[in-house]
């Protein structure tokens, strides 16, 4: 069982809905990051946040919107979205925003979206 | 330009096979990580290697970092069905937060 929990598992929505992803952790880890993986590719790094602020933005659309409300706690809010976003959104967390070496990152299993 | 290239992109081999991973870089690597992805689940880290030449075991799973710092592999041995998944190298160029991702490995071990 991973220790980095994500919700919805899975999630339909059409292009003028609002929602939200949401990935919790209590490891106790500093540094959380979004993932963005088509099928049978591997992830693609969006957002990361260290410390509960945002630190990193791979120049992602604004139609995606991160948020940090604790260290515990990593939200993705998504609004008007295209077909092309359909994917596995995978959320990570690392001990500390330090060297990877010593500070692996734990994903979890990540919310399947589809857009109509 | 791929930094770091994995292959074979593909692979479906009989239960009982050894076969091997590569993934290639012209740069590089802090450290080098290998995660497993089953259907439906996030990657789970198998192993982290940081040492030029380190050798690591993990069960029937190998894994190897380049001398240099720029490539490595993962053999398995007799494989299982249970092996089955995407195998993704990933490496880490001491930026402390990316990680840059090979397109991985995807592996069917049949019955």
């Amino acid at each position: 069982d991973t220790e980095v929990t994500q919700t919805p598992k899975h999630l339909v929505m059409g292009m003028t809905n609002k929602k939200s992803l949401k990935c919790e952790q209590h490891m106790g880890h500093r540094a959380m990051y979004w993932y963005k993986q088509k099928a049978k590719k591997p992830p693609e790094l969006m957002f990361v946040y260290s410390y509960e602020k945002l630190s990193i933005n791979e120049s992602v659309p604004s139609r995606f919107s991160p948020e940090c409300p604790n260290s515990s706690l990593l939200n993705l809010h998504l609004h008007a979205l295209q077909p092309e976003d359909s994917a596995l959104y995978l959320c990570a967390s690392s001990q500390e925003p330090g060297q990877i070496s010593n500070q692996p990152q734990h994903f979890g299993d990540g919310t399947r979206l589809s857009i109509l | 330009t791929q930094l770091l290239e994995q292959s074979p992109q593909f692979l479906s081999i009989q239960e009982g096979e050894n076969l091997t991973v590569y993934c290639n870089s012209s740069s590089v690597f802090s450290s080098l990580q290998w995660y497993r992805q089953e259907p439906g689940e996030g990657p789970v880290l198998l192993v982290t290697v940081v040492t030029g030449g380190e050798v690591k075991k993990l069960k029937r799973l190998t894994f190897q970092f380049g001398d240099a710092r720029k490539d490595s592999s993962l053999h398995i041995t007799a494989a299982q069905p249970g092996d089955t998944g995407l195998y993704l190298c990933a490496g880490d160029r001491g930026s402390n937060y990316k990680l840059t991702f090979g397109k991985g490995t995807l592996l069917t071990v049949n019955p």
